[in-house]
């Protein structure tokens, strides 16, 4: 069964690097590509990007200065890493299998990362 | 960013149905397959429905999809309270070139 884990620091300072990993079990990670998304609270969806084993990115446009997506094939792990945060950064992230640009067909229960000092 | 609007609630009784618009344009429901995903806060999204029309396996048949031009549509036969949640319709957007989602609706039984 696939399954998938996000984890990270819960609270990150103003202007500092948001990191995030998602850990895969149940899948090689080769076999697919990975997406992150979030949800401010009280929001929708937002789609932040997509990431292939082989480094191949997809950043969503209105943030691609600020992202970066990684993975650790060995490790079974995707990262995510969101640069100079501020409160509008605040929301639950999720990490996703991309069946398809417009599948996504398995999720992490997400995890909740506020911005604050 | 989301450019698919959907009705913020719907409510029906247990047994009864409710339908779901998920209203966008030609740039991303119009030209592209839609999904569907049930989200209970706190827990994983669930993918419900894929390509417009497609159940994943284990998905009972009480869901279903159906898309018309640039509208997607969500129905829920047999409502169960365990249907209470936020379902969301999601694609790919040509224009924006990124995925988008919907407003989201919550479902009440």
């Amino acid at each position: 069964q696939v399954q998938l884990q996000e984890s990270g620091p819960g609270l990150v300072k103003p202007l500092e690097t948001l990191s995030l990993t998602c850990t895969v079990s149940g899948t090689s990670i080769s076999s697919s590509y990975w997406s992150w998304i979030r949800q401010s609270p009280g929001k929708r969806l937002e789609w932040l990007g997509y990431i292939y084993y082989s480094g191949s990115t997809n950043y969503n446009p209105s943030l691609k200065s600020r992202l970066t997506m990684e993975v650790d094939m060995s490790k079974g792990q995707v990262f995510l890493e969101l640069a100079s945060v501020t409160a509008a950064d605040t929301a639950f992230y999720y990490c996703a299998r991309v069946a398809s640009v417009t599948r996504l067909d398995y999720w992490g229960q997400g995890i909740l990362v506020t911005v604050s000092s | 960013q989301s450019v698919l609007t959907q009705p913020p609630s719907v409510s029906a009784a247990p047994g009864q149905k409710v339908t779901i618009s998920c209203s966008g344009s030609d740039s991303n429901v119009g030209r592209n397959f839609v999904s569907w995903y049930q989200h209970i806060p706190g827990t994983a999204p669930k993918l419900l429905i894929y390509d417009n029309t497609e159940r994943p396996s284990g998905i009972p048949d009480r869901f279903s999809g159906s898309k018309s031009g640039t509208s997607a549509t969500l129905g829920i036969t047999g409502l169960q309270t365990g249907d209470e949640a936020d379902y969301y319709c999601g694609t790919w957007d040509g224009s924006l070139s990124a995925g988008v989602f919907g407003t989201g609706t919550k479902v009440a039984v």
